[in-house]
């Protein structure tokens, strides 16, 4: 069975800083791997995704991930945070049509 | 421009009744999902359809179902609504499958008193 860790489960940082969200995942095989935002009272939208092509994944609003496997780990960085970033973000990882979501990192923003 | 929309959007019901939740979607995709938000686990598939008289479950199906008789909707049912499924309900739809990028619909919040 598929498993994500998400380390933590609320990140707060400045505006303008760099952003890291971390994110372990258990998988037998070689899985896909997902970081959807969520902002409040909306659905999710899609961030980024790997599937098995470059290990460096750039997504939509500056986001990037990068995929290593000797550490089972899938980090979303950004280079400068912006007030708009407040959100809860969500790693994923799947494998056929088993989809795992980890609980959440909810990131605050301040001024 | 197009959607995914859900209704109701909140719906408070009582334990053993049966409730039906309606998602549409204007994106005219193949697959379409449904999970449930909880807090500390994340969203977990309920079911999931790739295409009219399609139907799969997921990883949280018991006490669920979904029929889908045409490419825009898929309704989620709850034949007898417990207390456990209080939760914040999402549709999605993709054009090429999971791994595709999922579009969401803005959630249904349901509570079983």
């Amino acid at each position: 069975a598929q498993s994500v860790t998400q380390l933590d489960s609320h990140v707060s940082v400045s505006e303008g800083t760099p952003v890291l969200l971390r994110c372990n995942y258990s998988s037998s095989y070689s899985p896909s791997l997902f970081w959807y935002v969520q902002h409040p009272n909306k659905g999710l939208q899609l961030l980024l995704k790997y599937t098995s092509a470059a290990t460096l994944v750039k997504g939509i609003n500056g986001f990037e991930a990068e995929f290593k496997k000797s550490e089972t780990s899938f980090h979303l960085t950004k280079p400068s945070a912006h007030m708009s970033d407040a959100a809860e973000y969500f790693c994923v990882v799947m494998r056929g049509n088993d989809m795992r979501f980890g609980a959440g990192t909810r990131l605050t923003v301040k001024p | 421009d197009a959607e995914i929309t859900q209704s109701p959007r909140h719906k408070i019901t009582e334990t053993g009744r049966q409730v039906t939740l309606a998602c549409h979607q204007t994106w005219n995709h193949n697959n379409m999902f449904w999970y449930r938000q909880d807090l500390g686990h994340g969203l977990r598939l309920i079911h999931y359809s790739y295409g009219v008289q399609d139907t799969n479950k997921g990883e949280v199906s018991d006490g669920y179902s979904v029929s889908r008789s045409n490419t825009e909707d898929l309704p989620l049912t709850l034949e007898s609504a417990a207390s456990s499924q209080t939760s914040v309900y999402f549709c999605a739809s993709s054009d090429r499958g999971l791994a595709d990028t999922q579009y969401f619909g803005p959630g249904t919040r349901l509570t079983v008193l």
